[in-house]
């Protein structure tokens, strides 16, 4: 079946550092793949995705790559903010007919100022 | 604000209990998706509705059941409760079925049995 494996940290990291969290996934056919992110208290909300390999999405400063030959959608951005702490979660959208998302078991990021 | 609705935020009852959850989706949206978020388990899913219709099982205990009504809102039944239900109950929608479209999520409902 589908699965996704992401770091589940914390990820502790100072204002302005690079950040990258690794996610991997394991799915028939072609999936499309999606970060979301989850704020104390609040749903998930899509951060960005890619439909398709060698697609980049990206979104306020996040960037993730569809790699179909290592089956990996890493998330990246160039210089975190107090702000960005929090939930990040990747998924997996099977390729074809109705199901459900799966998800990696997210990674708390921690931003410290 | 995701426009999806979820209520209500928090419901506490006991063991043996039946609840309702509800769900409106973002206006103009077709499917409906239920997931539970637990500490163990991560995040599930348990149905998807398109259009009123059943599309989708994913981990669904027989004792839980959900319907959509012709409005599009969704309700989910959980029968028999038991200490492990406890968990974040989110309600996902999206415009159409296929899973290239983004689900949007909302704010969950959290579900305390004691």
């Amino acid at each position: 079946g589908n699965s996704v494996t992401q770091m589940e940290g914390p990820v502790t990291l100072s204002e302005e550092a690079f950040l990258t969290i690794n996610c991997t996934y394991t799915a028939t056919g072609y999936p499309s793949l999606f970060w979301y992110v989850q704020y104390p208290g609040e749903g998930l909300q899509l951060l960005l995705k890619a439909t398709k390999a060698d697609d980049k999405g990206s979104n306020k400063g996040f960037e993730a790559t569809y790699r179909k030959e290592t089956t990996s959608f890493h998330l990246e951005k160039g210089s975190v903010q107090v702000s960005d702490s929090a939930v990040y979660f990747c998924a997996l959208g099977a390729g074809g007919g109705a199901d459900g998302l799966t998800f990696g078991k997210g990674t708390h990021l921690i931003i410290q100022p | 604000d995701s426009g999806v609705t979820q209520t209500p935020k928090h419901l506490i009852t006991a063991t043996g209990q039946r609840v309702t959850l509800r769900c409106s989706p973002r206006s103009g949206d077709l499917s409906v998706y239920w997931y539970q978020q637990s500490l163990d388990q991560g995040l599930q899913f348990l149905i998807q509705y398109y259009n009123g219709e059943e599309r989708a099982k994913g981990n669904i205990l027989e004792r839980f059941s959900a319907q959509q009504f012709p409005d599009l809102h969704s309700e989910l039944n959980l029968s028999s409760l038991e200490l492990g239900d406890s968990a974040l109950y989110f309600c996902a929608s999206s415009v159409g079925q296929g899973m290239n479209q983004p689900q949007h999520f909302g704010d969950g409902t959290r579900l305390s049995i004691l």
